[in-house]
């Protein structure tokens, strides 16, 4: 079965910094990664994705994740944190292939940003 | 607005009751997913329509759990006699019948049983 393992539960950045948020996933077939991001009483948005092509992917507010199969990671980066980006984050995982869209999502990263 | 439609945003009931949680999805979207979302963790996965069939359902579904989807349209997510543990926020996404394609998901509904 497919999981994923968010390393970090809280990540405390500065404003204008850099931001990593590491995921590591397990699984059996070739997976669909995704992040989500949730923001207080906002539903869950996708960030960005991964389905098998390029492996550095770009997503929405200039974040972006790169695929590396052989340390089975897909940790999500930002140049330059902004205040609006305090949010927890989800990395998410599907087996690629499967007739619907079966998401199993990690325990979440919180990420704050200071001024 | 467009997007995906939980109604209500919040239900308070006490240990016992019957509750019902409603979704409605993006209009074209023919999958539907409903997932329960505890404090400090990530959603999990409950169950899933293709149009009116259910095709799957987690092991975390219980008896006391029933969803439907009479028309292929809108969803409803019945919780009988609830327990404190079913205190969650349910969320409910959509999609289309697309591979890898992006789930939307709606605001959720909290549910807190006293």
């Amino acid at each position: 079965a497919q999981s994923v393992t968010q390393l970090d539960s809280h990540v405390s950045v500065s404003e204008g910094t850099p931001v990593l948020l590491r995921c590591n996933y397990s699984s059996s077939y070739s997976p669909s990664l995704f992040w989500y991001v949730q923001h207080p009483n906002k539903g869950l948005q996708l960030l960005l994705k991964y389905t098998s092509a390029a492996t550095l992917v770009k997503g929405i507010n200039g974040f972006e994740a790169e695929f590396k199969k052989s340390e089975t990671s897909f940790h999500l980066t930002k140049r330059s944190a902004h205040m609006s980006d305090a949010a927890e984050y989800f990395c998410v995982v599907s087996e690629a292939n499967t007739g619907f869209q079966k998401l199993v999502f990690g325990t979440g990263t919180r990420l704050l940003v200071s001024p | 607005d467009t997007g995906v439609s939980q109604d209500p945003r919040h239900k308070i009931t006490k240990r016992g009751q019957n509750v019902t949680f409603r979704c409605d999805p993006i209009s074209e979207h023919n999958r539907l997913y409903w997932y329960r979302q505890t404090l400090g963790q990530g959603p999990e996965f409950l169950t899933y329509f293709q149009n009116e069939a259910q095709l799957e359902k987690s092991r975390l579904l219980s008896d006391r759990f029933s969803a439907e989807r009479p028309k292929g349209s809108f969803s409803t997510l019945e919780i009988q006699r609830t327990e404190q543990g079913d205190s969650a926020m349910y969320l409910c996404a959509s999609s289309l019948e697309v591979l890898n394609t992006e789930a939307f998901f709606g605001q959720g509904t909290r549910l807190t049983v006293v």
